[in-house]
């Protein structure tokens, strides 16, 4: 089984911080990372879709980058806001293979 | 946008029931997948698709089954429902290995 790790679990911040997770994955064969935010009552929504080593990539207040060579995924979040209160999870997808393996996720709060 | 239906959001069985849930996508997307989530697990892969009437088990398939004899609709059957199947079911699709995936808002499954 592809293992792909997060950390950290779980996050609190306050209101305006910056933050960042990461996301490691067996670096052989790799072929995409992905990154989705799991809102509460919601359905995951895909942030970014990344396939090249050192590739970094924006929406909004939000950014990542990739390293494939050593098998790792940073997602950065400036000025943390209470909106941005999910789950970030990370799936990697190996060279040859259709399938998509998460990470457990981060789960981040931020506090007003 | 992309639409990705699953047929109920909550669901209550007894032990032994055999249970369908069922997923359609409207985009014509090639891939799609059932994964599972439960705390502290993140999402895994139950099965996934990667063309009409294609199959292949993903990382726990034991006690599922899956159908896919249209491209829109992605069917996975426990075929004798257990306690420890209890949990969300997610859907998802995609057009191909390096796009985002698009899930459904879930199914609650209950076994009692």
């Amino acid at each position: 089984i592809l293992n792909v790790e997060q950390s950290p679990q779980s996050l609190h911040v306050q209101e305006g911080d910056s933050t960042n997770f990461t996301c490691s994955f067996p670096s052989s064969n790799f072929y995409a990372l992905h990154w989705y935010r799991w809102e509460t009552a919601k359905s995951p929504e895909a942030l970014f879709v990344m396939t090249l080593n050192g590739d970094e990539k924006k929406k909004g207040r939000i950014s990542a980058t990739l390293n494939t060579k050593e098998g790792y995924s940073y997602l950065y979040i400036k000025g943390s806001q209470p909106e941005d209160s999910a789950t970030y999870l990370c799936a990697s997808v190996m060279d040859s293979s259709y399938k998509l393996i998460f990470g457990s996720g981060t789960r981040l709060l931020v506090r007003p | 946008d992309v639409k990705v239906t699953q047929s109920s959001r909550y669901l209550v069985k007894r032990t032994g029931e055999k249970v369908f849930l069922e997923c359609v996508q409207d985009m014509d997307h090639e891939n799609m997948f059932w994964y599972r989530q439960d705390p502290g697990l993140g999402l895994r892969l139950i099965y996934f698709s990667y063309d009409v009437k294609m199959k292949e088990k993903g990382d726990i398939p034991e006690g599922y089954s899956v159908s896919r004899e249209k491209k829109e609709r992605f069917s996975l059957i426990l075929e004798s429902a257990s306690t420890n199947q209890t949990s969300m079911y997610l859907c998802a699709s995609s057009l191909n290995r390096l796009e985002k995936l698009f899930f459904g808002s879930g199914t609650q499954l209950s076994v009692l």
